[in-house]
């Protein structure tokens, strides 16, 4: 099944910038979705299509998709951003399309 | 806005059969829309188990799809799962969730806490 690869943690002082990459095979050619999810609470998507945000979602929160890498940038990091993020596609050619990440822990310093 | 909520029993023996319902409120499921499970092992990443459409063709994880049955009721306006056989290995936080084009969830239930244990 396709694997999606994330870096354990990622560490960002306040009002500076959070990347948080998704490795996969030829990724670019899938959508990627991206979900946050915060201490005894459910995921919430935050990007879905490589770059889409859903209704009150901030804009600092976007996404970007080519070659082996998809990336979830969030701008002007606050302390609230801190959370789990985990990645996502839906590989239709594969008998097992739903795929996560293995998830990213956001530590805001 | 779609609202979901998930309901069950907590505890499961092993070998035995969990079951779970996920009751939708805000959106009549014989309208539409793709419906989804995923569970979270306690201190683990996301595992998706399978998902259904309104009308009930299926996708399953292959990793467990010959222990998993989900279904849906539009009488009720809830899907349900169900995992058989089940050992710790299955203990998990199981979500329910909507998927409105099926390749990602949008909204999801609080999620309910399922452990396997004699």
């Amino acid at each position: 099944s396709y694997v999606l690869t994330q870096p354990p943690s990622v560490s960002v002082a306040p009002g500076q910038t959070a990347r948080i990459t998704c490795g996969g095979n030829n990724i670019g050619s899938k959508s990627v979705h991206w979900y946050q999810q915060k201490p005894g609470q459910a995921p919430v998507l935050v990007v879905y299509d490589d770059s889409d945000r859903p209704s009150g979602i901030p804009e600092r929160f976007s996404g970007s998709n080519s070659g082996n890498t998809a990336t979830l940038t969030i701008s002007r990091v606050e302390a609230g951003d801190e959370a789990d993020y985990y990645c996502q596609v839906w590989d239709s050619s594969s008998d097992h399309p739903g795929v996560f990440g293995t998830g990213t822990k956001v530590t805001v310093l | 806005q779609v609202q979901l909520q998930e309901s069950g029993p907590g505890l499961v023996k092993p070998s035995e059969t969990l079951s779970l319902t996920c009751a939708v409120s805000g959106y009549s499921i014989s309208s539409g829309y793709y419906w989804g499970w995923i569970r979270q092992p306690p201190g683990k990443g996301l595992e998706w188990i399978g998902s259904i459409y309104h009308s009930g063709s299926t996708y399953y994880n292959p990793s467990l799809k010959s222990r998993v049955t989900i279904s849906v009721d539009t009488s009720k306006n809830q899907f349900s799962l169900k995992l058989s056989s089940v050992t710790a290995a299955d203990t998990a936080v199981y979500y329910c969730a909507s998927a409105i084009l099926l390749e990602y969830f949008d909204y999801w239930g609080q999620g309910t806490l399922v452990t396997v244990s004699s």
